[in-house]
């Protein structure tokens, strides 16, 4: 069974920058076989796809996330993280991790951790 | 990127209703959209993957099928366990969104 699990800091302060890891157990993040990504939801909002890499590559960021958002991967450790620069109050919200297969078939998520912008 | 058009973004429904929600992509994404449930302060469940396929454990009475570019989550007789947010993803090519959401309340 895939499992995921959300670590970082709970509160970040305006302008700083926002990191993230997401721990795996029983799959690997060098997978050819597994999608890994980033979601949030901000509160009482829809869900936001932030980025998803493949095989080592990132294969999709959210535009309007592009320019602040860096996701990589540390195998060594089975991690991947993401990092968020020059937040906002707007981007306080529960983060996931998510992993899938090519159909989603296999769907896995963390259980999430809110991270709140806030001085 | 592929935007996705969901709707209603809010429906009220009794138990034993059927139900149905709509996910309409910008342009072709074959099967590539999935259906997912999230319950207030719980972590989405996907429901169904590659369009039509009902997840493992998932009751029978969710289905999802696919007309062109238009695609529908159906729920056959609503339970009270049901009541809960529905999104759409679409994962085509390099681009994954979400639809907004659509909230099924008791009516």
């Amino acid at each position: 069974q895939v499992q995921l699990r959300e670590s970082g800091p709970g509160l970040v302060e305006p302008s700083a920058t926002l990191s993230l890891t997401c721990s795996v157990s029983g799959a690997f993040v060098n997978s050819n076989r597994l999608y890994w990504g980033w979601i949030r939801q901000s509160p009482g909002k829809g869900l936001e796809y932030i980025g998803t890499f493949f095989n080592s590559a990132s294969i999709y960021s959210n535009p309007s996330l592009r320019s602040r958002a860096t996701m990589s991967i540390d195998t060594s450790k089975n991690q991947f993280s993401l990092e968020m620069t020059s937040v906002t109050a707007a981007d306080t919200a529960v983060y996931y991790c998510a992993t899938q297969n090519w159909n989603l078939e296999e769907n896995y998520w963390g259980q999430g951790i809110l991270v709140t912008v806030s001085s | 990127d592929v935007q996705v058009t969901q709707s209603p973004s809010v429906m009220s429904a009794s138990v034993g209703d059927r139900v149905t929600i709509t996910c309409r992509a910008s342009r072709d994404i074959r099967n590539e959209l999935a259906w997912f449930q999230q319950k207030s302060g719980k972590v989405p469940k996907c429901l169904i993957y590659a369009a039509s396929n009902l997840q493992s454990g998932v009751p029978s009475r969710f289905s999802g099928s696919a007309a062109g570019t238009e695609f529908t989550l159906t729920i056959s007789s609503l339970q009270p366990e049901d009541f809960a947010t529905y999104y759409c993803l679409q994962h085509n090519d390099h681009s994954w969104t979400f639809g907004r959401g659509t909230k099924v309340d008791i009516k």
